[in-house]
């Protein structure tokens, strides 16, 4: 069963302040990680890709990879209301295959308070 | 601006009716996925096309009809939907590159309802 589990939140952040996002995944031979943004009603958007274990930065966007524990993050520095929206971390496991397809995890909806 | 494009928008339709939604990439992808997502709940995958060619098909009722015309277009065509398949509907694309490929491009989606 390939699973992709996140906590589902929802996580609330005073406007300023670091969120961080957690996720894991079933499949140990994983190789590709990406967190999408979904704003309500909207469809979601690439914001991280993350293949190799440790740390990878955007903006204030850094992404966490660790593949031993099977673990992938999002962290968001400097949160903005802007940034309040639901967070869906994507795990390629179709390992062998050309498909390219992900599996989603349930998201995490985050809220930046002002 | 996305460069996958879905149409319509937006969908009202009757059970008895039947409708398409159109998608269409211009960049070279050559694996195009549907997707259904209800309200606060993730993408549920549908249909997989890979070269042009249906590569999964996830128990979908055959009320949904998906084809690929040709590399840039993806079409699910609808008949005697019912008014639980009501959600929002996503059409995306990926570079097929086993393992390591780069995620997804999704389009806008389309909102569709079922009366």
């Amino acid at each position: 069963q390939k699973e992709v589990e996140q906590n589902s939140g929802p996580l609330s952040v005073p406007e300023g302040a670091i969120a961080s996002l957690n996720c894991t995944y079933s499949d140990r031979g994983s190789q590709s990680f990406f967190w999408y943004r979904q704003y309500s009603g909207k469809s979601p958007e690439l914001i991280m890709s993350i293949y190799s274990n440790g740390d990878k930065e955007d903006g204030r966007f850094t992404a966490q990879l660790n593949k031993a524990s099977q673990y992938v993050s999002l962290l968001i520095r400097d949160s903005q209301p802007s940034d309040s929206a639901t967070y869906l971390c994507a795990v390629n496991m179709d390992r062998g295959s050309t498909l390219g397809r992900l599996y989603f995890g349930r998201g995490t909806q985050l809220t930046v308070w002002p | 601006d996305t460069e996958v494009t879905q149409t319509p928008k937006h969908l009202v339709m009757g059970m008895t009716n039947k409708k398409s939604l159109k998608c269409e990439q211009h960049m070279g992808h050559r694996a195009m996925y549907w997707y259904k997502q209800k309200a606060k709940k993730p993408p549920e995958l549908m249909f997989v096309y890979s070269y042009e060619k249906l590569s999964i098909n996830e128990s979908v009722p055959s009320r949904f009809s998906p084809e690929c015309p040709n590399s840039s277009l993806l079409n699910l065509h609808l008949h005697a939907l019912q008014p639980e398949d009501s959600a929002l509907y996503l059409c995306a694309s990926s570079q097929v590159q086993g393992a390591g490929g780069d995620g997804y491009t999704f389009g806008s989606g389309t909102r569709l309802t079922v009366v």
